[in-house]
């Protein structure tokens, strides 16, 4: 089954407590991005890759970090997180010619405390 | 700049009614997408539509409709004969073109949606 999951699904951690949240695709995707969603702001893109250690700053990357080893695969960073990370995650893929059709994983609820 | 605006915070409407989610997008690129995805309680986003902005056919599916119009660059989604589960939050999302031809997507702040049986 095509898909893209994320691990964990819901994260409870404190302040400065590193962390990483997965993001892995079956598709053979060449293009994915990493997205927040806060209330009344809608989703806002973080991260996005064009390709394998290809990566390219959203509109909100402060704090975040990614990395694009293999191309299934592509982690969000959390070095230090600060309450205001609080928020719910989503990974996305397409391919590298219909990147207007992402396919959106389940999310990752994460609340720093 | 591109932007979405989905100026209905939140609906609540009684089981069989009809309801109208708005969705207004600004845009400077000539070639664009225009997307709806629903999110209920359990929080994925689900994939409704996607319009390109060269088809201005409206769009019917079950008891979606979408019309898309261009002169007053909108695209509203409407609900007929609501059901409880309808309910749910329902992004309007525009894509943009950027510097090294790839893509991103602009979402609306969501329009949470209530059916009340």
């Amino acid at each position: 089954e095509a898909q893209v999951t994320q691990n964990p699904r819901y994260l409870i951690t404190v302040t400065g407590k590193k962390l990483t949240v997965t993001c892995s695709q079956n598709m053979n995707h060449e293009y994915m991005s990493w997205y927040r969603q806060d209330p009344g702001l809608g989703l806002r893109q973080i991260y996005y890759s064009m390709n394998v250690e290809v990566t390219d700053k959203g509109d909100v990357p402060e704090g975040y970090k990614v990395s694009r080893k293999e191309k299934r695969n592509f982690p969000l960073i959390l070095e230090s997180p600060s309450p205001n990370q609080t928020s719910l995650y989503f990974c996305a893929s397409s391919t590298r010619n219909t990147i207007y059709e992402q396919y959106f994983g389940p999310g990752t609820r994460l609340t720093v405390t | 700049a591109q932007k979405v605006t989905q100026a209905q915070t939140e609906i609540s409407v009684v089981e069989k009614e009809d309801v109208t989610l708005d969705c207004v997008y600004e845009t400077r690129d000539t070639t664009y997408y225009l997307f709806w995805y629903k999110q209920p309680p359990s929080g994925e986003l689900v994939f409704l539509i996607r319009r390109n902005s060269f088809d201005e056919q409206n769009e019917i599916s079950g008891r979606y409709s979408w019309n898309f119009q261009k002169s007053t660059s909108s695209f509203n989604f409407t609900i007929t004969a609501s059901q409880v589960v309808d309910s749910a939050v329902y992004f309007c999302a525009l894509s943009e073109l950027l510097m090294d031809s790839s893509y991103k997507l602009i979402f609306g702040s969501g329009t949470r949606l209530l059916v009340r049986p």
